[in-house]
């Protein structure tokens, strides 16, 4: 079975802070796909990034940042001089491949201010 | 791009009642999934169909039915509608050929199914 835990329910920063929204994963698979989508008060689902587990390479685009560790089973996602716009619900995911269900985390609710 | 279409986008219904709600998948995407999330909740995974055959089960309850047509547009039936089912139901494709895109699965806008 796989399971996904983010143990940070909600985040308040102020604008311009540095967060990181953790993810702590399970699973037997040895090959898996790790994402985080980004659900603004809207509703919709937001893509945000893919990691296949065999690629443990950090990635960063624009302010944010994921950073792999599969010796802890770990995919953080650090938002860098967070912005208003950054508030939403933050789920990070994962799936054993091809035409494979998506397990979802709880979902860490950021909240950013003025 | 083409994106994935759920209609309708918003639904009312009554106890007891039944819904329908349909989701067009990418063209070219031969593998539908729905998930279902409550208020506050993280989206459940529901049922997936692969070419029209159904690969995959979660936690759908039995008075929920789902099927893929020959275009592989998909419908969720639910029916004796309780108000529990009140939540936002998500459709998402994905194309199952290899290649880098085939694990992403992307997601329509979402239906929210209210139920009183």
């Amino acid at each position: 079975a796989q399971k996904v835990t983010q143990a940070q329910t909600e985040i308040s920063v102020v604008e311009k802070e540095d967060v990181t929204l953790d993810c702590v994963y399970e699973t037997r698979d040895t090959t898996y796909y790790l994402f985080w989508y980004k659900q603004p008060p809207s509703g919709e689902l937001v893509f945000l990034i893919r990691r296949n587990s065999f690629d443990e390479q950090n990635e960063i685009s624009g302010r944010y940042s994921w950073n792999f560790q599969k010796s802890t089973s770990s995919f953080n996602f650090t938002i860098t001089a967070s912005q208003v716009v950054d508030s939403a619900v933050y789920f990070c995911a994962l799936n054993g491949g091809t035409a494979s269900k998506l397990t979802f985390g709880t979902g860490t609710r950021l909240q950013v201010t003025l | 791009a083409a994106g994935v279409i759920q209609s309708p986008r918003h639904l009312i219904k009554e106890k007891r009642e039944t819904a329908t709600l349909k989701c067009y998948p990418i063209p070219r995407h031969d593998t539908v999934y729905w998930y279902q999330q409550g208020p506050g909740q993280d989206p459940q995974f529901l049922i997936s169909f692969y070419e029209k055959m159904q690969s995959d089960k979660g936690s759908i309850p039995d008075r929920f039915s789902a099927q893929q047509f020959s275009d592989y547009h998909s419908e969720l039936n639910m029916s004796s509608l309780e108000l529990g089912d009140s939540a936002l139901y998500f459709c998402a494709s994905s194309p199952t050929i290899p290649g880098l895109e085939f694990s992403r699965q992307y997601f329509g806008p979402g239906t929210r199914l209210t139920v009183t």
